[in-house]
C-alpha cells in the first residue's frame, strides 16, 4: 500500500495566487482528515470527511478555504486567494471505516506565500 | 475531551527504555487513550492506543493507571530513529470524532 499520497509536497506562491492542495487517501478508507501545522498554533484539524461528506468545517480558518472530496480516492484543499499567514504544512489524512482515531497521514505539502 | 499534560521535553540514551508520561486525570469512561508521534518534517505516525488495559505492540507498550488518570508510553529500546515529538491524545472515539493534538513531548535519543 502507497499510504496517503499528497502533492505537491513543495508549493511556492505570491500573495493573492490561488493554491489547491491535492490528497489520495488510503484505499478502502471512508475517512479523510485535512490538517494544518505551524510553530505558533501546532497541529490544527481544519476539515474532516466521512465517506465524501464533510462532517466538520469549523476548522477552517475562513472564506479563503475550501475543501472538496469528490470521490472516495480523491480531495482538494483550495486556498483562495492565498495569504503569507497561511504559510504552514497541511497533511492529509485518512482513516478506515468505524474509527476516526487510527489516522494514517501524507507527507505533508509545505506551502510558503511570499 | 479530556485535556492531557505531557511534559515538554524528554531525553533517553540510546538502547534503554524511554519512559513518557502523560497526566489525564479529567478522563471519561467510554476514552480512550492514543498516542501518535511526528518524527521531523514528517506527517504523524498511530503508535498504540488502549481503554483500561496494558497494551503491546511492535513499537512500544502502554501502561494505563488503575484509576485512569494517567499512562506512560514504553519504548523498550530506544534508537536515534524514535527521536520525535510524542502525542497523547484522549477521545471517546467513533466515526464522527475528530481528534485534537496539544503539544506533545519532544523525545530526543541520545547516543
Amino acid at each position: 500500500d502507497a499510504g496517503v499520497i499528497q502533492s505537491p509536497r513543495h508549493e511556492v506562491t505570491e500573495m493573492g495566487q490561488e493554491v489547491t492542495l491535492r490528497c489520495k487517501p488510503i484505499s478502502g478508507h471512508n475517512s479523510l482528515f485535512w490538517y494544518r501545522q505551524t510553530m505558533m498554533r501546532g497541529l490544527e484539524l481544519l476539515i474532516y470527511f466521512n465517506n465524501n461528506v464533510p462532517i466538520d468545517d469549523s476548522g477552517m480558518p475562513e472564506d479563503r478555504f475550501s475543501a472538496k472530496m469528490p470521490n472516495a480516492s480523491f480531495s482538494t484543499l483550495k486556498i483562495q486567494p492565498s495569504e503569507p499567514r497561511d504559510s504552514a504544512v497541511y497533511f492529509c489524512a485518512s482513516s478506515p471505516f468505524g474509527t476516526n482515531e487510527k489516522l494514517f497521514f501524507g507527507s505533508g505539502t509545505q506551502l510558503s506565500v511570499l | 475531551d479530556a485535556k492531557t499534560t505531557q511534559p515538554p521535553s524528554m531525553d533517553c540514551a540510546e538502547g534503554r527504555a524511554a519512559n513518557l508520561p502523560c497526566n489525564h486525570s479529567t478522563i471519561s469512561g467510554n476514552e480512550y487513550v492514543y498516542w501518535y508521534r511526528q518524527i521531523h518534517s514528517q506527517g504523524p505516525q498511530y503508535i498504540i492506543h488502549g481503554l483500561k488495559n496494558n497494551e503491546t505492540n511492535e513499537m512500544a507498550s502502554l501502561i494505563i493507571t488503575e484509576d485512569r488518570k494517567s499512562s506512560t508510553l514504553i519504548l523498550p529500546h530506544a534508537t536515534l530513529r524514535d527521536t520525535a515529538v510524542y502525542y497523547c491524545i484522549v477521545s471517546s472515539g467513533g466515526s464522527n470524532y475528530k481528534l485534537t493534538f496539544g503539544k506533545g513531548t519532544l523525545l530526543t535519543v541520545n547516543p
